[in-house]
């Protein structure tokens, strides 16, 4: 089983609806992120957290809301999705210590018609 | 602004030595990251640079200077899984990742 587990993987839906993107992880790590990814682009931060009573903005944070439910589960949230958020979306979960690496979920694609 | 440059894409034959290069300009420096993309799946973690000087780590090595904002990664003996994107992604001085938008590395035969 992966140890980042992102659901769905691939989702189309319309413009104007609510989604929910949602990330679970068996790492035990207390660091948790959201990240887009678009062609050409490096890595975006939406938002991140650092435990579960916190919760931060990244550097693209607008049109988007997270909840951090548990240690282990981060979701994300498009309150009216609309299509310039057509998107590969990753989630990603890192240790305590500033230079331990981030492990990524396989990524859900997001297209907004 | 923050800024992290690399190559676009890249040619490389297999079994030959490739070194893609990241220049970086941050508020602050905490590290640098060198993570492999393949195409559709998630960025997998690849090397670590904190200080000057070279690591290495198999095939891979990665090299610092942050004097001059500048890192390599180097990979020899190259075979065809080694197709893939390499980002390049810098620690700043808030503690975030600033990504490059990565390398693409074509391995041709």
């Amino acid at each position: 089983d992966a140890d980042v587990t992102q659901t769905p993987r691939n989702r189309i839906t319309k413009t104007g609806k609510r989604i929910m993107l949602e990330c679970s992880q068996t790492k035990g790590h207390d660091r948790m992120y959201w990240y887009r990814q678009d062609p050409g682009l490096g890595l975006r931060l939406i938002y991140y957290s650092f435990d579960v009573k916190d919760i931060n903005k990244g550097e693209i944070s607008d049109g988007y809301s997270v909840s951090r439910q548990a240690q282990a589960k981060f979701s994300l949230s498009l309150e009216s999705a609309i299509p310039n958020q057509t998107a590969l979306y990753f989630c990603a979960t890192s240790g305590g210590l500033n230079n331990q690496p981030q492990h990524f979920g396989d990524g859900t694609r997001l297209s907004i018609l | 602004g923050q800024n992290i440059d690399q190559p676009t894409e890249m040619t490389a034959t297999e079994g030959a030595i490739v070194q893609i290069n990241c220049t970086y300009q941050t508020s602050g420096f905490n590290g640098l990251f060198w993570y492999q993309q393949h195409a559709g799946e998630a960025p997998t973690f690849l090397s670590y640079n904190v200080l000057d000087g070279l690591e290495e780590k198999g095939r891979f090595s990665s090299f610092l200077s942050r004097s001059k904002g500048y890192s390599y990664l180097l990979l020899k003996e190259l075979q065809m899984k080694d197709s893939a994107s390499y980002l390049c992604a810098v620690m700043d001085s808030n503690y975030q990742l600033i990504w490059g938008a990565g390398t693409k590395l074509i391995i041709k035969p």
